[in-house]
């Protein structure tokens, strides 16, 4: 029984570069959530899908950062241009539905130099 | 969302009751508790949660005050793995957006 996945763990991308972050929600889960924990706070909410629809992306900062949830495939949190502002560790959450009981991958630590 | 109090940080010998509490005072009607730890650099995990009846898992139990203004997190036997950041999250039944706050750092001793 599978987890939520994802890959890769650790990302290290020059300023300016891209950054593509995978997430597999477990088994049977449709409801994709992405968080993002910058160095010594705590986590924040950036963007809810479903497969092929973003629900909500209130999170998310509104230049160079993008998701999305193909029908078949993995969630891809991408993030153009990264800046050093862009350290910090992603992670992405599933759920059955829509709601708080959501299982968490362990996470994408991104570091830009 | 109804905002959460945890205390800062707790200490708990292994194999004694942890208790961890949190307030909730203007939690509505139709919200819940949620209860999530972050051990070290992982990514959080699920506890527990409940709405005005006590909760128990595998995991924890759930003990939520009959005016729903506070509940405590017990870990009956914690052990040196318990330590971690315990959060405490209210949320409606259709919410999906967690609010980690700042949470209760836990460290279980030997």
């Amino acid at each position: 029984n599978a987890g939520v996945m994802q890959n890769p763990r650790h990302l290290v991308r020059r300023r300016g570069q891209e950054a593509r972050l995978r997430c597999s929600p477990m088994k049977g889960h449709s409801h994709v959530y992405w968080y993002r924990q910058l160095p010594e706070e705590g986590l924040k909410f950036m963007v809810y899908l479903q497969k092929e629809n973003i629900i909500d992306e209130s999170g998310m900062p509104k230049e160079r950062f993008s998701a999305e949830f193909p029908k078949e495939g993995p969630s891809i949190l991408r993030i153009q241009q990264v800046v050093r502002g862009d350290s910090a560790a992603y992670f992405c959450a599933s759920s059955i539905r829509g709601a708080s009981e959501q299982y968490f991958g362990p996470g994408t630590r991104l570091t830009v130099t | 969302d109804a905002k959460t109090t945890q205390p800062p940080s707790m200490d708990c010998a292994e194999g004694r009751a942890a208790n961890l509490p949190c307030n909730h005072s203007t939690i509505s009607g139709n919200e819940y508790v949620y209860w999530y730890r972050q051990i070290h650099s992982q990514g959080p995990q699920y506890i527990i949660h409940g709405l005005k009846n006590n909760e128990t898992n595998e995991m924890a139990s759930l003990i939520i005050t009959e005016d729903r203004k506070s509940s405590t997190l017990i870990l009956p036997h914690a052990t040196l793995r318990d330590t971690a950041v315990y959060y405490c999250i209210v949320n409606g039944a259709s919410g999906y957006a967690l609010n980690f706050g700042k949470g209760t750092s836990l460290l279980v001793t030997p």
